[in-house]
């Protein structure tokens, strides 16, 4: 079975931009999750997405939105980039009945640099 | 707030000696309680959790965990590391919002 997908791999923006990161969960979870890994740093929680509802956001500027679509595909949208979002954004998926976050699946990441 | 500390940035042992990666929590509850790995270029790769019950949780790979809550710790060891143990390795806690700390790596020298 495919894991956890997320496109694009890498992706370089300059100041000013906008953004917009994609996850495809693993067939059959209606959960995902966005996080932040700065390098050096443990990944930080950004938003939770249920059944096409948020469930849970971090404290993360409203520049960072997120939608989940009806195929529970998820976007994470960022606006006016900053240099300080230069970053590992890791998608992961949770299986039905654990959509509290206790188990999660995690993709690759996309690396975004910011210029 | 929940937060999680990993006090050991950086760690090297040899291979085929033990491990204790350690990892300090708060949380206003009974914690969930993760341990994850990630190794260059790849996702996290969960190694083992805790939500109640026998404070020992086996994992994958050989690792295991223990919860001591007089603590507010749980610390992750291996018996005997493999040279393909080294990776970063990180400590997390919480129910829905979950919070890593900030990464343990681990070097194995022959």
């Amino acid at each position: 079975d495919a894991g956890v997908t997320q496109s694009p791999t890498h992706l370089i923006k300059t100041r000013g931009q906008h953004v917009t990161l994609r996850c495809s969960p693993i067939s059959g979870h209606k959960s995902v999750s966005w996080y932040q890994q700065v390098l050096g740093q443990g990944p930080q929680f950004i938003f939770q997405y249920y059944e096409k509802e948020e469930r849970g956001r971090g404290n993360f500027p409203d520049r960072f939105s997120a939608r989940q679509f009806p195929n529970y595909s998820s976007e994470l949208n960022v606006n006016a980039l900053l240099l300080g979002d230069s970053a590992l954004y890791l998608c992961a998926s949770s299986p039905p009945g654990t959509e509290v976050g206790e188990t999660q699946y995690f993709g690759p990441g996309t690396r975004l640099l910011v210029l | 707030a929940q937060s999680v500390t990993q006090p050991d940035i950086h760690i090297t042992v040899s291979e085929g000696a033990s491990l204790e990666l350690r990892c300090n929590y708060s949380y206003g509850a009974t914690p969930y309680l993760f341990w994850y790995v990630q190794s260059p270029g790849q996702g996290l790769q969960l190694l083992l959790k805790y939500f109640s019950g026998d404070t020992l949780v086996q994992g994958i790979k050989g690792f295991e965990a223990e919860f001591k809550r007089s603590q507010s710790s749980f610390n992750l060891r291996k018996p005997s590391v493999h040279w393909s143990d080294a990776a970063e390795y990180f400590c997390a806690v919480g129910y829905q919002k979950v919070t890593f700390g900030i990464g343990t790596k681990l070097q194995v020298i022959p």
